[in-house]
């Protein structure tokens, strides 16, 4: 089975820093990857995905991505912290078989220093 | 945003009773599934829907069952609640690879479910 690992369940940056957020996934083939983020109180959206095009990913609110298959990650950058990036943020791997399913790391929890 | 509506969103409820919690879409995806989300754990798939009367098992399925008669609702049950299943539960939906696939889960806002 399809797995993802995020290294380090909180974060905390300075505002106007980098956010680096990790995450590592277990598959010989490359597999779909996407990182969501969590706000407070809310349900989970889609920041960015990777689907076998270009390695570099792009996403919403300054986000990208690199998949490095010889790391097998896919770590989430941002080159300068907001306030409003705090929150809880999942990667998450799709199933070789069923591509439509997906499982989620433990999540990392990003707090921004003021 | 996506038309998904958990019922409750809340609920206390006590050992050994049953509980429904709904999904509701109004977007005619075809995948639906729900999720539990525990702290330190993630989000971990309990149960999914790949059409009308079409379920499979998650990875946590023990204890859950679901059920899926209409494209738009999808049902989790616990037949008698443990304090264990205490959690948020999220339901989502998604498009197919073969149609309209993008990738994304959409997801409700959660239902918060306690038992005593």
């Amino acid at each position: 089975a399809q797995s993802v690992t995020q290294l380090g369940s909180h974060v905390s940056v300075s505002e106007g820093a980098l956010v680096l957020l990790r995450c590592n996934y277990s598959s010989s083939v490359p597999p779909y990857l996407f990182w969501y983020v969590q706000y407070p109180n809310q349900g989970l959206q889609l920041l960015l995905k990777y689907t076998s095009a270009a390695t570099l990913v792009k996403g919403i609110n300054g986000f990208e991505a690199e998949f490095k298959k010889s790391e097998t990650s896919f770590h989430l950058t941002k080159p300068s912290a907001h306030m409003s990036d705090a929150a809880e943020y999942f990667c998450a791997v799709s199933d070789q078989i069923l591509v439509e399913k997906l499982t989620f790391g433990t999540g990392t929890r990003l707090t921004i220093i003021p | 945003d996506a038309g998904i509506t958990q019922s409750p969103r809340h609920k206390v409820t006590e050992t050994g009773t049953p509980v429904t919690l709904r999904c509701h879409q109004t977007e005619n995806h075809r995948y639906m599934y729900w999720y539990r989300q525990d702290p330190g754990h993630g989000l971990r798939l309990i149960h999914y829907s790949y059409g009308v009367k079409d379920t499979d098992k998650g990875e946590v399925s023990d204890g859950y069952s679901v059920s899926r008669s209409k494209t738009e609702d999808f049902l989790l049950t616990l037949e008698s609640a443990t304090s264990s299943q205490t959690s948020v539960y999220f339901c989502a939906i998604s498009e197919s690879r073969a149609t309209r696939w993008a990738g994304e889960l959409f997801f409700g806002e959660g239902s918060r479910l306690t038992v005593l």
